[in-house]
Parts: structure tokens; C-alpha cells; sequence
């Protein structure tokens, strides 16, 4: 079975800085991998996926994720990172027709 | 609709109470699913439904859950008996043909409280 693993809860980033969300995965095959956003109150928003093709992928408000399967990890990334990003992400990996999600990670933004 | 709507947005019960969930999903997307918020736990996967399929049910936590999905498209969830530790948000989602392709459209979520 699937799995993923979000290894920070939480992570303060100044408005401005880079950020990188660490997600590593567990499955046998190639993965569908993906990225959601979920702000306070708010269902989750889907920023990108990974299906197969090239391992750098880019997604809505400015975010990108790497694939790596060496590492077994799809980190999400963004270059400069605005107050308005402070939500919950989560990472999924695809099976069949279901997917299996991390425990979230928190970004807080200080300014 | 434009979007997957989720009724009602709190529900806030008794222990021992029965409750329903409501989910409309995106008009023509065949596939429905359930998921489980709780907090620190990400989210856990309840159930699946898929055009005429049989459901998936394999993440049912108990017999206490139920779904039904009527016409290919409203779905309610159903729980029997309600425990404090079923508080959680319940979140539906939708997609295009059971596919990953586009990934899951989610609702806004019930936010059950159990007391």
C-alpha cells in the first residue's frame, strides 16, 4: 500500500524567502503525485501534479514541485513567498482511483 | 454545479445521535469520494463511488458508517450511533471519470462535532 510522509508539521517562512515543503512517498510503481493547499475553513485546492514526463512541474500561484525517484520525494518549492500563501499543504500519492494523502504541513509567513 | 457543495457546513450533535452528510458533486464528474479530517491526521479515505460500480468501502472505520450514492450524483454519508471520536471534518470530493488525471475536486467540508 501507499504512503506519505510529510516530515515537518510546521514551518515559518519570512515573506520574501524561499520555501521548500518536503514530501516523500512509498509505492512499488510510478506514482501519481500531487500538491494541495488548504486555507482556514476552505476545502482543498489542487496546486499540481506529477504524472510522468519531466520531473520539474509547475503549478498555480507561482509554485513548482521536483520529482525525484531516487529519493522517493516531490518537494514543493517557491521562490519568494507572499503572506497570502500561509495555509496547510498536503501531498498525495495516487493509486487506482484513490489517493492516499500526508499529515499536512502548516506554513506560517512572518513578515 | 460549479463547484462540489457539502451540506450542512457544521453539524454539532449528541452522542448517540444519528447524522447525515450531504454531498452535491460537480455536474458529470462519475466519481465521489469521502475523506476524514481529523485534527493532526491529515486526511484518511472513507469511501468511493464510481459510475455504477459497487462502492469501495474500504475505508470504512466502522458499521457504525454508511454511504449511499442515489442517481449517480448526490451522496450522503450516513453515521449510526455517534462517538466523540468521530469529530472531525468530512470532506467529498469529485472527479471526471474515476481518474487521476485531473485530480479531485474538493467541497468546503462538514465540520461534525460530537458531544
Amino acid at each position: 500500500a501507499q504512503s506519505v510522509t510529510q516530515p515537518d508539521i510546521h514551518i515559518t517562512v519570512s515573506e520574501g524567502a524561499s520555501l521548500e515543503l518536503r514530501c516523500n512517498y512509498s509505492y512499488g510503481a510510478t506514482p501519481y503525485l500531487f500538491w494541495y493547499v488548504q486555507s482556514p475553513g476552505q476545502g482543498l485546492q489542487l496546486l499540481l501534479k506529477y504524472f510522468s514526463g519531466d520531473t520539474l512541474v509547475q503549478g498555480i500561484k507561482g509554485f513548482e514541485a521536483e520529482f525525484k525517484r531516487s529519493q522517493s520525494s516531490f518537494n514543493l518549492r517557491k521562490p519568494s513567498v507572499h503572506w497570502s500563501d500561509a495555509a496547510e499543504y498536503f501531498c498525495a500519492v495516487g493509486a487506482d482511483s484513490t489517493l492516499t494523502f500526508g499529515k499536512g504541513t502548516m506554513l506560517l509567513v512572518s513578515p | 454545479g460549479a463547484g462540489v457543495s457539502q451540506s450542512p457546513s457544521n453539524k454539532v450533535t449528541e452522542k448517540g445521535k444519528d447524522v447525515e452528510l450531504r454531498c452535491d458533486p460537480i455536474s458529470g464528474h462519475t466519481a465521489l469520494y469521502w475523506y476524514r479530517q481529523s485534527l493532526g491526521q491529515g486526511l484518511e479515505f472513507l469511501i468511493y463511488f464510481q459510475g455504477n460500480s459497487a462502492p469501495d468501502k474500504s475505508g470504512l472505520p466502522s458499521d457504525r458508517f454508511s454511504a449511499e450514492r442515489t442517481g449517480g450524483s448526490v451522496s450522503t454519508l450516513t453515521i449510526q450511533r455517534t462517538q466523540q471520536e468521530d469529530s472531525a471534518v468530512y470532506l467529498c470530493a469529485s472527479s471526471l471519470g474515476g481518474t487521476l488525471t485531473y485530480g479531485y475536486t474538493f467541497g468546503s467540508g462538514t465540520r461534525l462535532t460530537v458531544v
